[in-house]
């Protein structure tokens, strides 16, 4: 069974700080990897997906990398800003169904 | 438009009252999902619609009932439910042509159960 882990499980910076939101998965044998973001109360926004033949994707601000054999993935947030403050999750595909296994998330506060 | 619709956005039923979530999504997407996600955890996969067809039930119980009048439409049926069934209800879809492309998720519908 995979198993996903964000760590750590909340960060507070301040406004400008560059963001580190790592993601950890045990089974490396996946289809891709998607981050999210949600916010309180709210649904997910899918923010970056990643094939497992990718290394990183990049989006704006957001660049996230996909090391498949250590099961590792790394979401990094560029001069961050009081409204990037959210919640990510990060999921693992499966290549065999439509499942997604989520991280548990990392809190995100940004300090103006 | 990336747009997932899900009402109502609140919802408070008692133990023995009946009561549906509804999703619409208008991109022409052919597989549909519920997720039920309680406070500070995960999205839980709870049921799959692929092509209007159920394609995964996770165990759900019997109280759940889904439905797919057509591809562009998704219930929750909900009878008899209890307390630890409050949480947020989340609906999502994805083109379904190719397995796992991004899914796209609508804002949820708040359940209490009292």
């Amino acid at each position: 069974k995979q198993e996903v882990t964000q760590i750590p499980a909340a960060l507070s910076v301040p406004e400008g700080e560059n963001l580190v939101l790592n993601c950890s998965f045990t089974d490396s044998a996946i289809y891709n990897l998607q981050w999210f973001r949600q916010d309180p109360g709210k649904g997910l926004t899918s923010l970056l997906l990643i094939q497992s033949s990718q290394r990183e994707q990049t989006s704006g601000r957001l660049n996230a990398s996909l090391d498949k054999s250590s099961g590792r993935s790394t979401l990094y947030i560029a001069a961050s800003q009081p409204g990037d403050s959210a919640t990510y999750l990060c999921a693992v595909g499966r290549s065999n169904d439509y499942k997604l296994s989520f991280g548990a998330g990392t809190t995100v506060t940004v300090r103006a | 438009d990336t747009e997932v619709t899900q009402t109502p956005k609140h919802l408070v039923m008692g133990m023995t009252n009946k009561k549906s979530l509804k999703c619409e999504q208008h991109m022409g997407h052919r597989a549909m999902y519920w997720y039920k996600q309680k406070a500070k955890k995960p999205p839980e996969l709870m049921f799959v619609y692929s092509y209007e067809k159920l394609s995964i039930n996770e165990s759900v119980p019997s109280r759940f009932s889904p439905e797919c009048p057509n591809s562009s439409l998704l219930n929750l049926h909900l009878h008899a439910l209890q307390p630890e069934d409050s949480a947020l209800y989340l609906c999502a879809s994805s083109q379904g042509a190719r397995r796992l492309d991004i899914q796209y998720f609508g804002a949820g519908t708040r359940l209490s159960v009292l």
